[in-house]
C-alpha cells in the first residue's frame, strides 16, 4: 500500500517550452500533496503544497506562474513548469499524505528534467 | 517547524550496525520524528517513525530519549545496498499541513 506514482520518470525538453508532471496517489486518497525540487548532491527543497480543490501554496522564493499545480482530485496532482529554462533542469519529486491516515508523506520516485 | 541536525557522512562495514543520531532541540509537543531513505535519482523512502522511547519495524529501530531533543536510526546488520542518504525530519501529523523540511541527511557508505 501506500505507492504513489510520477509521470513522466524523466523528460528532456527545448527552452521556453511548457513541461507537465503528474502525481497521483495509487492506492489511497491524497488531500494534500507536495512537491519537492532537488539539485544533484543536495536535499530536497519544498516547493508547494497542493491541496484538492483549492489553490497550491507556495513556499517563498517560488514563482507561483512559473510553476502552475493543479490538484482536481484525490489522487492526481499536477505540476507544470512553464517557460521552461536550462536552470529549472532537476529532479522533481513529488509526495502524497493519506488523508484517512494522519501519520507520514509517501513520495513519488521522482522526474528527471533537463531543459537544453 | 523544528530544525534537525545529522552528520553529513558515515562509513560502515557489511554486517556491521549502524546508528544515526539526529539532533532536534527545539522539537514540538506534537511532533513526530521520521525517518527516510533515499537512493540516487529516487524519491525518499519511508524507514520508521516514532514519537518517544522506543520503535522496531522488519528495517530498523529508531530510540528516542525522554526528553525528545534527538533519536537516533539503528539499522542492523547493514549491507552494501544500504549506502544511501538518510534524513531525519520532525513534523506534526494531525494537522491539514504536515509540512516537512528536509535537512542535509547523512550519507552512509557501506564497504564490503
Amino acid at each position: 500500500g501506500a505507492v504513489v506514482s510520477q509521470h513522466p520518470s524523466w523528460v528532456i525538453c527545448k527552452s521556453g517550452t511548457s513541461v507537465k508532471i503528474e502525481c497521483r496517489s495509487l492506492d489511497f486518497q491524497a488531500t494534500t500533496m507536495f512537491w519537492y525540487r532537488q539539485f544533484p548532491k543536495q536535499s530536497l527543497m519544498l516547493m508547494a503544497t497542493s491541496n484538492e480543490g483549492s489553490k497550491a501554496t507556495y513556499e517563498q522564493g517560488v514563482e507561483k506562474d512559473k510553476f502552475l499545480i493543479n490538484h482536481a482530485s484525490l489522487t492526481l496532482s499536477t505540476l507544470t513548469v512553464t517557460s521552461a529554462h536550462p536552470e529549472d533542469s532537476s529532479f522533481y519529486i513529488c509526495s502524497a499524505r493519506d488523508s484517512g491516515r494522519a501519520e507520514t508523506q509517501y513520495f513519488g520516485p521522482g522526474t528527471r528534467l533537463l531543459v537544453l | 517547524l523544528a530544525k534537525t541536525t545529522q552528520p553529513i557522512s558515515m562509513d560502515s562495514y557489511e554486517g556491521q550496525e549502524v546508528n544515526i543520531t539526529c539532533s532536534h532541540n527545539n522539537i514540538a509537543t506534537n511532533d513526530y520524528i521520521t525517518w527516510y531513505q533515499q537512493f540516487p535519482s529516487q524519491g525518499p523512502r519511508f524507514i520508521i517513525q516514532g514519537y518517544k522511547t522506543k520503535v522496531t519495524n522488519e528495517v530498523a529501530s529508531l530510540f528516542i530519549p525522554a526528553d525528545r531533543k534527538s533519536s537516533t536510526l539503528s539499522l542492523p546488520r547493514v549491507s552494501l545496498s544500504d549506502t544511501a542518504v538518510y534524513y531525519c525530519l520532525v513534523g506534526e501529523m494531525n494537522t491539514g499541513f504536515q509540512k516537512l523540511v528536509f535537512g542535509t541527511g547523512t550519507r552512509l557508505l557501506v564497504s564490503p
